[in-house]
Order: C-alpha cells, then structure tokens, then sequence
C-alpha cells in the first residue's frame, strides 16, 4: 500500500513571496489533515478535509493560507504572502475516515518550509 | 481544551537500557492515543495506537499502555538501540471532531 505522498520536500522562499505544497492520501481515505510543525513543538491541525469538504479550518490563517481538495483526492495548501513565522514543516496525513474508529492517522514526508 | 503533556522532554541512555516514556492529558474522553517516531527532518511514523477500550498495545520491543482515568500513557522501550534515536510524540484523539492533540514530543538519545 502507497503512503501519503508530499512534494517538494524541500522549500526556500523570501518573506511575501508565495508557495504552495501539494498532497496525495492513501488510496481510499477520506479524511486529510493538514499540520504545521514548528521546530521542538508538536504538528498543530490547520484543516481537516472529509471528501472535498473542510470540516475544521478554525486554526487556519484565512488571512495567508489557502487550502483545497477539489476532487476529494489530492490536496495543495497555499501561503500568500509568507512570513519569517511560517518556517515550519508542513505534514499531511489521511485517514480512513474521520467516523471510522479508531481513526489512525497516517502521515507523508512533510514539507520544508524556509522563509527568508 | 484537550491539553498533551510529554516527559521529560530529552533523554540520552546508554545502549541496552530499558526506558519509559511518558504521556499525559487533561479530558480523558477519548477515543484512541497514538504513539509515533519522527526522525529528524522526516514524517511521522505510527507505532502504535490503542483504542479507548483496551490497556495496553505491543509491537516488537515497544509497549504502550493506556489509564484513561488517570489521563496517562506510557511508552516502554526494551533493551534501547542507538536507531531508537528519535523523537517520540503522543497523540490523543478527542472531541467532536476526533482531531488529534499533539504532545510537544520526548527527544531519545541512545548512544553505544
């Protein structure tokens, strides 16, 4: 079974600038996260997709970030424009489905972000 | 507000030790605790996960255990090798949403 696929792995951008971040769940799960995890803290959700509707964004910096899953599949998160606090990992994990118990989530690779 | 709690937040051991790692949480409504490794730089990588009905899980030479009540978890690792050298985060599943709350994590060092 595939995992969750991330990319780029890596990113450097300058403050202001843009950057989007793509993902691919495990084939058949429903429910995405997306995390951000800053350097000695634990992933913090930013949104929560069940299918291609959000169910949780209430930690997602409307004003920069972005997100979407138009065909309940594949995922990008975007940040317009970044800031120097955005430098963090960014995970993203899936899960059978958000009603299914015991609701184990997998997790990709993450992102690197660097803003300069 | 479910709350994670992680200790300690570092530990280095010699080789071949027994260890304990440790987890706590504040709302013991919940629905499953997951134990994962994060290598530096890298993704999460579940170890293990055990439903709000059971005690304990095992896995190799990791046991988990569970005590809702007490709002506690713990994480044994057995006869430790240096590629246990990682970062190990807790993870509890609650609320409506049975969005996880992450711990800060417990950095393993285990040298030869």
């Amino acid at each position: 079974e595939a995992g969750v696929a991330q990319s780029p792995r890596y990113k450097i951008i300058e403050k202001r600038q843009s950057v989007a971040f793509w993902c691919n769940p495990i084939s058949g799960h429903a429910t995405l996260y997306w995390y951000q995890q800053i350097l000695g803290q634990g992933p913090k959700l930013l949104i929560q997709f069940q299918n291609n509707g959000v169910v949780d964004d209430s930690q997602l910096p409307k004003d920069r970030f972005s997100a979407e899953r138009l065909k309940g599949v594949d995922s990008t998160l975007k940040i317009q424009p970044a800031k120097l606090e955005d430098s963090a990992v960014y995970l993203c994990a899936s899960s059978l489905d958000r009603q299914a118990y015991p609701y184990e989530q997998y997790f990709g690779p993450g992102t690197r972000l660097t803003v300069t | 507000k479910q709350e994670v709690t992680q200790i300690p937040a570092a530990l280095s051991v010699p080789e071949g030790e027994n260890l304990v790692l440790n987890c706590s949480f504040t709302d013991s409504a919940i629905y499953n605790l997951q134990w994962f490794r994060q290598d530096p730089g890298k993704g999460l990588t579940s170890l293990l996960l055990i439903q709000s009905s059971q005690r304990e899980q095992t896995s190799g030479r990791l046991n988990a255990s569970l005590d809702k009540s007490s709002g506690r978890s713990t994480l044994y690792i057995a006869a430790s090798q240096p590629g246990d050298s990682a970062t190990y985060l807790c993870a509890v599943a609650s609320g409506g949403s049975y969005i996880p709350t992450f711990g800060r994590g417990t950095s393993l060092i285990v040298h030869p």
